[in-house]
């Protein structure tokens, strides 16, 4: 069974670059076989799509974040990342690591069976 | 983008009725890849329908969903107390939206 477990530091200051670290169990984060996500969601608000990772480097990314945002893969330490430069006060939200259903092989752009627990990230001066 | 618009945003019944949430897509959603999750306060979503009527693993048979196109609903048959949470729709045809959420609460 796959589980996600996300990791970070929950406190930035504006103009400062988010870094999340998301541990895979259960599966090889450099397998062909798996696609990886990152999606947000503001306290009180909705779920916003970040991008995504599949077939080990290509990359696809919301286009309101696309110049600030970098997904990538570690898999030394069978983790994904996630990097957000120049956040501000608007990036404060609840970051889920994310997973399609293992059978999934159709397209960079998946609904999520598997979810990481979230970690805050809170962007204040 | 392809903005997907739930309603009603809230859904107030009781335990053991109907529920029947809505969700339209600004434009229709190729091979009917839209997708349905249940949030309950505190924890991260989970993945209820996918394909917009095919059932997630382990997920009870008091959910479904039926729609293509623009137009996509998700029913749950009879209401159990741990159903009461906020419901979002997703598309995944092209770069994934979700809908801002219907939330089910206790009448």
């Amino acid at each position: 069974q796959l589980q996600l477990q996300e990791s970070g530091p929950g406190l930035l200051k504006p103009s400062e670059t988010l870094s999340l670290t998301c541990t895979v169990s259960g599966g090889s984060i450099s397998s062909s076989a798996y696609y990886w996500g990152w999606i947000r969601q503001p306290p009180g608000k909705g779920l916003e799509w970040i991008g995504s990772m599949y077939q080990r480097g290509t990359t696809y990314y919301n286009p309101s974040l696309d110049s600030r945002v970098t997904i990538s893969v570690d898999p030394s330490k069978n983790q994904l990342s996630l990097k957000l430069t120049s956040v501000t006060a608007a990036d404060t939200a609840v970051y889920y690591c994310v997973s399609p259903p293992q059978d999934w092989h159709s397209s960079g752009y998946f609904h999520m069976a598997h979810w990481g627990q979230g970690t805050l990230v809170i962007v204040s001066s | 983008e392809n903005v997907l618009t739930q309603s009603p945003g809230t859904l107030f019944l009781s335990p053991g009725e109907r529920a029947t949430l809505s969700c339209r897509a600004s434009q229709s959603v190729r091979s009917s890849w839209l997708a349905w999750y249940q949030q309950i306060p505190g924890q991260a979503p989970r993945l209820l329908i996918y394909a917009a009527s095919s059932r997630a693993t382990g997920i009870p048979d008091r959910f479904s969903g039926s729609g293509s196109g623009t137009d996509f609903t998700l029913t749950i048959s009879r209401l159990e107390p741990e159903d009461f949470a906020v419901y979002y729709c997703q598309q995944y045809a092209t770069p994934p939206t979700f809908g801002q959420g219907t939330k089910v609460e206790i009448k």
